[in-house]
């Protein structure tokens, strides 16, 4: 089992809530990841980190933000939630290199009234 | 462009029955091949992955796929199915030669379902 953790595993909330999805891993991986993915569907990639305070944006544009302040922390942000941002998002980690797995976290199911 | 195909959205079988998840690929240079499997209401877990040698690579849980470079493919296969083995199964492809842009390529995942 991968030492990557996401909280809240489910989360309902109002339109125009800021929230904040957690994602921990303990394997001091350099790069972390963050995905969004519809029920049973494909992996969209909209965040990633090669390390401390590097961020990009993925290849599906989202209004999310995420900072990466320290290795293990990586949070991605939505300040004003919408139902359109009603989702699965799945946190990933992997060591630096381009042979590497990613490991992934258990994900965070989103639901916005 | 870089790209991964899984031609089949649903695969059944019968427990005890050989299965395979069909894996194509299209790369401008080599590739890294991996395949991961996601159970319901789970993260993604990986399996294996192909990088370089042996075009026969084992993984976990009793899977192992074949790079074939010719037909650029990569087929997962475990020679004996379980229902446990029902979930869905994605296949995905970095371009090593590609610089910059060797981004993980996703396919659409393929659901295997396991019939007792």
């Amino acid at each position: 089992e991968a030492d990557i953790y996401q909280t809240p595993r489910y989360l309902v909330i109002g339109t125009g809530k800021k929230i904040t999805l957690e994602c921990s891993q303990t394997m001091g991986h350099d790069k972390m990841y963050w995905y969004q993915q519809d029920p049973g569907m494909e992996l969209h990639l909209i965040h990633y980190s090669y390390g401390v305070n590097s961020t990009e944006k993925g290849d599906l544009s989202s209004e999310s933000t995420v900072s990466r302040i320290r290795t293990e922390h990586f949070p991605l942000t939505l300040e004003s939630a919408r139902p359109s941002h009603t989702s699965q998002y799945l946190c990933a980690s992997s060591e630096p290199g381009w042979r590497n797995e990613q490991f992934f976290g258990p994900g965070t199911r989103l639901t916005v009234l | 462009a870089q790209s991964v195909a899984q031609p089949e959205d649903q695969v059944n079988v019968a427990e005890g029955n050989p299965l395979t998840v069909k894996c194509t690929y299209s790369v401008s240079g080599n590739p890294y091949l991996f395949w991961y499997v996601q159970y319901p209401n789970r993260g993604l877990q990986f399996l294996l992955k192909y990088i370089t040698g042996d075009n026969l690579v084992k993984g976990s849980y009793g899977f192992e796929a074949e790079f074939n470079k010719s037909q650029t493919s990569f087929h997962l296969k475990k020679p004996s199915a379980l229902v446990s083995d029902s979930a869905l199964y994605f296949c995905a492809v970095r371009d090593v030669n590609a610089g910059n842009n060797r981004k993980l390529i996703w396919g659409l995942g393929t659901s295997l379902a396991v019939n007792p």
